[in-house]
């Protein structure tokens, strides 16, 4: 049973260029989570997903930010126009309902970004 | 709109000792999940313990136990007998079992367990 994985693990960008993360969920889980945390702090909620439906989006998901999930599974966030204030660690999470747990959110292992 | 307070940025334990981490959240709802997560450095957050808000009796899982106090709105992490891979960062969360959606977290504390 693999768990939610994020790719890339780091990455290191230039102010003004765009970026673009994927987050692979556990298999069978339908929704899909983005969190941002930056050091020292707690994650913030970004967005998420449903099967492919953007159900819900932050304030803080500015319009420079998009996230995909075209087929229901992987998902894309893309951050254009990158600036200082973007640099932080964004979290994926996947989540299952179950009965005893509700919707338990899986965490992956985060993408560390970078803005110079 | 929620929010979680946790209002101890830092502690230290002595290994095999005994630790509580303070929590406090507010909200209007009355249906909802509590959760501590662990995030130890460099590492991928894992869930710690699960408190459903309706069910009274408290919430342990071996070692991690907690205190949870309905009417102040207090979630309180114990960890008995602690160990060195213990130390990381916690967070106290809250989701709303209505949407089931965002998990809402605290700043964290941070565990260091002294050998």
């Amino acid at each position: 049973d693999t768990g939610v994985s994020q790719d890339p693990r780091h990455k290191i960008t230039k102010r003004g260029q765009n970026v673009t993360f994927r987050c692979d969920p556990i298999s069978e889980h339908n929704r899909l989570y983005w969190y941002r945390q930056t050091l020292g702090q707690g994650p913030e909620f970004l967005t998420y997903f449903q099967n492919e439906a953007q159900l819900e989006k932050s304030r803080l998901l500015s319009d420079r930010f998009s996230a995909e999930r075209p087929k229901g599974s992987f998902s894309t966030l893309e951050i254009q126009r990158t600036e200082q204030g973007d640099s932080a660690m964004y979290l994926c999470a996947s989540s299952q309902y179950t009965g005893t747990s509700g919707y338990e959110q899986y965490f992956g292992p985060g993408t560390r970004l970078t803005v110079t | 709109a929620q929010t979680v307070t946790q209002s101890q940025p830092e502690m230290s334990v002595q290994e095999a000792e005994t630790v509580t981490l303070s929590c406090t959240y507010d909200t209007s709802e009355s249906n909802y999940y509590l959760f501590w997560y662990k995030q130890p450095p460099s590492r991928q957050m894992i869930l710690v313990i699960r408190q459903e808000a309706y069910k009274q009796q408290n919430a342990t899982e071996n070692r991690f136990s907690v205190n949870f106090q309905k009417a102040a709105k207090s979630f309180s992490l114990k960890i008995s007998d602690s160990q060195l891979g213990d130390t990381a960062m916690y967070f106290c969360a809250f989701m709303m079992k209505t949407s089931y959606d965002k998990v809402i977290f605290g700043p964290g504390t941070s565990l260091s367990v002294i050998p």
